[in-house]
């Protein structure tokens, strides 16, 4: 089944401790991408990756960092997290090229961080 | 990215067609229109898109005027389940930038 995961689903922590959120995808695309989502604020974009070894920032990218080593993850680091990044995250992947430029998204992770 | 202005909040009945209007003035000729909802907290999932002709597909139909400044998506005969918030993006990969801005959507609440 084509899909994108995540993990933890679910995650509280303290502030400060490092933690990083995991996203794999089996569908073999290129784009990969992070949003978090806050009440009123809608979904932004956090980091995006058209490649691998190729990342570049989303409208709020401080506090977070990404790596894009192997082509199906897309791990989202947080060094030192606070409690202003308690959100909920979706990670989203699509093909690079193509007509069909869908994104598939997700099932969230949700982040406490007291 | 052009940005795109939504309702904040739309009701329609059960059955009824749900029609959900998009304002992106500043779309420019290569970008495409998308449609996305999100049900609850769960991740958005893609409806339609287009560039200038009316789509159609098995969820929605997407009519993009001949100035391309708007766009609505309906909902033939809506049903509980399309109670959902729903987003316009305007976007192209060749504009030089592969950002994609959500904003903050149309929440529809479909009514019994």
């Amino acid at each position: 089944e084509a899909q994108v995961t995540q993990n933890p689903r679910y995650l509280i922590t303290v502030t400060g401790k490092k933690l990083t959120v995991t996203c794999s995808q089996n569908m073999n695309h290129e784009y990969m991408s992070w949003y978090r989502q806050d009440p009123g604020l809608g979904l932004r974009q956090i980091y995006y990756s058209m490649n691998v070894e190729v990342t570049d920032k989303g409208d709020v990218p401080e506090g977070y960092k990404v790596s894009r080593k192997e082509k199906r993850n897309f791990p989202l680091i947080l060094e030192s997290p606070s409690p202003n990044q308690t959100s909920l995250y979706f990670c989203a992947s699509r093909p690079w090229e193509g007509a069909y430029y869908e994104q598939y998204f997700g099932p969230g992770t949700r982040l406490t961080v007291t | 990215d052009a940005k795109t202005t939504q309702p904040p909040s739309m009701d329609c009945a059960e059955g009824r067609a749900a029609n959900l209007p998009c304002n992106h003035s500043t779309i420019s000729g290569n970008e495409y229109v998308y449609w996305y909802r999100q049900i609850h907290s769960q991740g958005p999932q893609y409806i339609i898109h287009g560039l200038k002709n009316n789509e159609t597909n098995e969820m929605a139909s997407l009519i993009i005027t001949e100035d391309r400044k708007s766009s609505t998506l309906i909902l033939p005969h809506a049903t509980l389940r399309d109670t959902a918030v729903y987003y316009c993006i305007v976007r192209s990969d060749t504009s030089g930038t592969y950002k994609y801005i959500f904003g903050t959507g149309t929440r529809l609440k479909v009514l019994a």
